[in-house]
């Protein structure tokens, strides 16, 4: 069964700081991965996604992932956080039958 | 703008008592998806449509019934509320082709959220 870990339940960092929120996945074939982030109240805005190919994988907000099939991760980052980046991530695994697994998430806090 | 509404967008009942959910789409897309998030569970699957009366179950089905009898309408119904399903609710659309590289991102609505007293 398909699985996705996010290690980290809530990151705090500065604006203009770099940022790299982790997620592991479990999965028998070459996975589909996707990042959503969700603002308080909103619903889920898809950041980016990996099919095939090149595997670091460009997003919409400056956002980034790399896909690293050795160590089963799919890590998103930015390289200068905005204080509008406060929010909640999700990793998630997708299946070609349309079936996504979604990890429990990771809350980003900027400081001013 | 995947043209997603849920309604309502908040609802306050009490236990025992029926709910119906609804998701509405106007881009006519096959797959369809009901998922319940509650904090540190992140989004859980209740069920899924892969088009007019197809629906299976997902990971947390027990107590949600489904039902899509138009391409543009899924509906959760919840056939006696329970405490345990206080959560908020979002549905799903999935765009592209069943088996299509890239077909397989999801758009959410705006949520429902319930709760059961």
């Amino acid at each position: 069964a398909q699985s996705v870990t996010q290690p980290d339940i809530h990151i705090t960092v500065s604006e203009g700081a770099s940022l790299e929120l982790r997620c592991n996945y479990s999965y028998g074939a070459t996975p589909y991965l996707f990042w959503y982030v969700q603002s308080p109240g909103q619903g889920l805005q898809l950041l980016l996604k990996y099919f095939s190919g090149d595997t670091l994988v460009q997003g919409i907000k400056g956002f980034e992932a790399e896909f690293k099939r050795s160590q089963s991760s799919f890590n998103l980052r930015k390289p200068s956080v905005h204080w509008s980046d406060a929010a909640e991530y999700f990793c998630a695994v997708g299946a070609r039958a349309g079936k996504s697994t979604f990890g429990d998430g990771t809350t980003l806090t900027v400081k001013p | 703008d995947a043209g997603i509404t849920q309604s309502p967008r908040h609802k306050v009942t009490e236990t025992g008592t029926p709910v119906t959910l609804r998701c509405h789409q106007t881009e006519n897309h096959r797959y369809m998806y009901w998922y319940r998030q509650d904090p540190g569970h992140g989004l859980r699957l209740i069920h899924y449509s892969y088009g007019v009366k197809d629906t299976d179950k997902g990971e947390v089905s027990d107590g949600y019934s489904v039902s899509r009898s138009k391409t543009e309408d899924f509906l959760l119904t919840l056939e006696s509320a329970t405490s345990s399903q206080t959560s908020v609710y979002f549905c799903a659309i999935r765009t592209g082709l069943a088996g299509e590289t890239g077909g397989n991102e999801q758009f959410f609505g705006p949520g429902t959220r319930l709760t059961v007293l």
